[in-house]
């Protein structure tokens, strides 16, 4: 199974400030079609995981560009702008491109 | 507005059965494949089984493989998964969601394996 390491484990930030998390996988995750399936979810408190990103640095519906995605291969970086009080939670990076699916450990976005 | 309801979770002795269900609506169902995932109880995500839009492709980890038989009914829009032989380790909140992507989930029903 592919494996992603994100880093850090936990992050502590103040309203208004800029963070990065990162995700590294074990083999590209570039697929035969020529896309990189790395997404990015958030799982606020209590509640059910959203998808904020996909295929790298796509930005769903309703999402603010205070959130962006970078990276290729195996090395990709979700940033947050003015990071607000909504944001907090849990980041999880996820590749679809190899079967199975494997998803990052978490990254927890707390309040300093 | 796409919608993804859970339902048929509760506490069960290992080594019997459960069946959810996901009832799935603000989309066509049919043009869609969908997952199901889980969490155990302050863990990570884990992804179980996948299933195509027609139901005639079925994917699952190495871990429910022969235990678990994921499956759709397009008419009534509803995704479910049997589960059999089941373990204390398959203890989690089971999600369902919306294509191999997920990009829409379900809020979630907890599975509790235990005697």
């Amino acid at each position: 199974d592919v494996v992603m390491t994100q880093t850090p484990p936990s992050l502590s930030v103040a309203i208004g400030q800029s963070v990065s998390i990162s995700c590294k996988s074990s083999q590209s995750l570039v697929y035969s079609d020529g896309k990189t399936y790395l997404h990015w979810l958030l799982q606020s408190s209590g509640r059910s995981p959203k998808r904020l990103i996909y295929q790298v640095s796509n930005l769903d519906s309703g999402v603010p560009d205070r959130f962006s995605g970078t990276g290729s291969q195996k090395d990709f970086t979700l940033k947050i702008s003015r990071v607000e009080a909504k944001d907090l939670g849990v980041y999880y990076c996820a590749q679809t491109t190899h079967f199975p699916n494997t998803f990052g450990a978490g990254t927890k976005l707390e309040l300093k | 507005e796409v919608q993804l309801v859970e339902s048929g979770g509760g506490l069960v002795q290992p080594g019997r059965s459960l069946k959810l269900s996901c009832a799935a609506s603000g989309f066509t169902f049919s043009d869609y494949n969908m997952a199901w995932v889980r969490q155990a109880p302050t863990k990570g995500l884990e992804w179980v089984a996948s299933i195509s839009t027609g139901g005639g492709n079925t994917y699952y980890r190495d871990s429910v493989k022969g235990r678990f038989t994921i499956s759709r009914d397009n008419a009534k829009s509803t995704l479910y998964l049997q589960m059999d032989s089941l373990r204390s380790e398959d203890t989690a909140t089971y999600y369902c969601a919306r294509k191999t992507t997920t990009d829409y989930w379900g809020q979630g029903v907890m599975v509790t394996v235990s005697s």
